[in-house]
Parts: C-alpha cells; sequence; structure tokens
C-alpha cells in the first residue's frame, strides 16, 4: 500500500514557469526523498529531508517538510522540457536495524516549449 | 563510478513459469532493494538486502523471493508466475540502506508475463 498521496496528479506547464508538487503521507517518517522517473525508466534520486529539517535546496529544486501536517512539498522552479518526467515522494520510517522506503502515487509533469 | 546494472532488460514468459532477475549494485554498496512497478498499484516494496541477509519484506506472497551474495549482487525470483506478476522491476543500492542515504536505482527489468 502507499503511504504517500502527492497532488496534483499531472501537471502541465510552459517552460520557464514554476511546478510544485505536494505529497502528504500517514505516519511518522525519519525522511522524505524525491526521486524523478523518466517514462518507463528507473528513479533519479533528487533530494533527502530529514524529519528535523523544514526546507531544503538543491540547485532548481527547493523541498518543505510539515511533519505537523504530515506533507511535504517540491518546487521546481524556471521549468525546462527536460523536467518532463514523474515525480515521487517517498518516506522512509526506521524500524529497529531495517528501515522501509515507501512510494506515493507520483506527479507527473508535462513541460511544454 | 559504474551505475546500478539489472539484467535482462526485457522478459517475457508464460504463467505458471518462475523467472530470475539480477541487479547489481554501485562498487561499495551493501544495501539492495527491489520494488516492483505497475499502473495500478504504483512503486511497491518487495524486499531490502545487506550483508546477504533479508533485513526488511514487503507485503508480497512467498513467490517472491531474493538473495544477495557476498559481492552485493542480488537476484530475485518469482516462482509461478502470474498475469498480474507483470511489471517494471526496479532494484536500488545504497550504502547502507534507503533510511539515511539515498538509493541509486537501476533502468529496470521490464516482465511481461501471458
Amino acid at each position: 500500500s502507499q503511504q504517500g498521496e502527492e497532488d496534483p496528479q499531472a501537471l502541465s506547464i510552459q517552460e520557464g514557469e514554476n511546478a510544485t508538487m505536494n505529497c502528504s503521507y500517514k505516519t511518522s517518517i525519519n525522511n522524505l526523498q524525491w526521486y524523478r522517473q523518466n517514462s518507463g525508466r528507473g528513479l533519479v534520486h533528487l533530494i533527502l529531508i530529514r524529519s528535523n529539517e523544514r526546507e531544503k535546496h538543491s540547485g532548481r529544486l527547493r523541498v518543505t517538510l510539515d511533519t505537523s501536517k504530515k506533507s511535504s512539498s517540491l518546487l521546481i522552479t524556471a521549468s525546462r522540457a527536460a523536467d518532463t518526467a514523474s515525480y515521487f515522494c517517498a518516506t522512509v520510517l526506521n524500524t529497529g536495524t531495517a528501515s522501509k522506503l515507501t512510494f506515493g502515487t507520483g506527479t507527473r509533469l508535462q513541460v511544454t516549449l | 563510478k559504474a551505475g546500478v546494472t539489472q539484467t535482462p532488460r526485457y522478459l517475457i514468459k508464460t504463467r505458471g513459469q518462475q523467472v530470475t532477475l539480477s541487479c547489481s549494485p554501485i562498487s561499495g554498496h551493501r544495501s539492495v532493494s527491489w520494488y516492483q512497478q505497475t499502473p495500478g498499484q504504483g512503486l511497491q516494496f518487495l524486499f531490502e538486502y545487506f550483508s546477504e541477509t533479508q533485513r526488511n519484506k514487503g507485503n508480497f506472497p512467498g513467490r517472491f523471493s531474493g538473495r544477495q551474495f557476498s559481492n552485493s549482487r542480488s537476484e530475485m525470483n518469482v516462482s509461478t508466475l502470474e498475469l498480474g506478476d507483470s511489471a517494471l522491476y526496479l532494484c536500488a543500492s545504497s550504502l547502507t540502506g534507503p533510511s539515511s542515504y539515498e538509493q541509486y536505482f537501476g533502468p529496470g527489468t521490464r516482465l511481461t508475463v501471458t
């Protein structure tokens, strides 16, 4: 079962615009990660934010985490056609020596010229 | 540094058969996780191996099994294939596990069961 629900399911914007995707989850987490997947390929790690962090930046990416609301957002600024992909949030909950990564449903982003 | 490799990339099998998929992690990575991705269920965690031991397991039937070798390479096996097993199977490696480190994914094996 999926831990995270992402919103919107699909997003279409023009090049140069900003794209915001949201992720909500249900249980306590240790960290939250965002991944990108180009059509039918493997996932690429974008950013990891720990439960005690509120915001993190990496290039054109900005991630926020609100543990009280159990939600996170990914902002891509000045989007490019190459950003067209599906984006997934994944929550990590450590249970003893093991940890479990649970993915959200994903947001499909289309960036048009 | 070479990335995560998965073989084969594409596979077509018949119901009732069994299949073995292989994953070679990034050199130095000791944790390997497997995921199943389908349009209906999305990305679901299968299991994680670390130092040849299964450390975590998702909610999949016993037909799905795996193992890890001393060189960290991992295989997963699906026996008595069903149509619903058609999916993209992804493996991911990380230094010690997904809890603290990002995972690096392979390109996946696309399994079609007919």
